[in-house]
């Protein structure tokens, strides 16, 4: 079975702090990607990548950053943490190619900016 | 460019009745479509998939889809639910050249009564 974890479960963050968000797959899955997930809007893209040191913003990019050093790990930093990053942050990876549409997720962390 | 509307935030049922999750989507190209499941406390899964051939596409867990290319919609439905089916439930597309980056629908809450 195809596992993706995320660090943390629940993460509590002060206003202006540096926040990482941890994200290891063990399927050697090409793509990775950092979705935000909030009440009535869905899932919305953030970042994703295809390869190692590879990124690509999504649909809302301004506030994070991301890196990707090793394959199978993708992190999500933001910079300076505000209060409209309270969120629940989903990871989740995929093949390249043909069967790529198939994204496998993590538990989620549920960020909260205070 | 794609995007999704899923019309109902919430659907409430009762144990054993039917239902019909509702799913319209806008493209200009052709699509992939899917239905993604999150429980309570986890990530999403992928639930179902239409990608070509036969309109009726059947997933896990006794749900089915219907893909209407007239009618742009992809609605999931189930003859008879059970409280595990407590979920929520998104629709999601893409486009054929970019099956890596799916776009999610807002979501639909179901929940089951006994």
């Amino acid at each position: 079975d195809v596992k993706v974890t995320q660090s943390s479960r629940y993460l509590v963050k002060r206003t202006g702090e540096k926040v990482f968000l941890e994200c290891v797959q063990d399927m050697d899955h090409e793509n990775m990607f950092w979705y935000r997930q909030d009440p009535g809007l869905g899932l919305r893209l953030i970042y994703f990548s295809y390869d190692v040191k590879m990124k690509e913003k999504g649909d809302i990019p301004e506030g994070y950053s991301v890196s990707r050093e090793k394959k199978e790990r993708f992190s999500l930093i933001l910079e300076s943490a505000s209060t409209n990053q309270t969120s629940m942050y989903l990871c989740a990876s995929s093949l390249l190619g043909a069967d790529s549409y198939e994204q496998y997720f993590g538990p989620g962390t549920r960020l909260t900016v205070t | 460019a794609q995007s999704v509307t899923q019309l109902d935030s919430q659907v409430p049922v009762f144990e054993e009745a039917p239902v019909e999750l509702r799913c319209n989507y806008s493209s200009s190209v052709s699509v992939y479509l899917f239905w993604y499941v999150q429980y309570p406390n986890q990530g999403l899964q992928l639930l179902l998939k239409y990608l070509s051939g036969s309109t009726l596409v059947k997933g896990i867990n006794g749900f089915e889809a219907e893909f209407n290319k007239s009618q742009t919609s992809f609605h999931l439905r189930k003859p008879s639910v059970h409280i595990s089916d407590t979920a929520e439930y998104f629709c999601a597309v893409s486009g054929y050249s970019s099956a890596s980056k799916i776009i999610f629908g807002s979501g639909t809450r179901l929940s089951i009564r006994p």
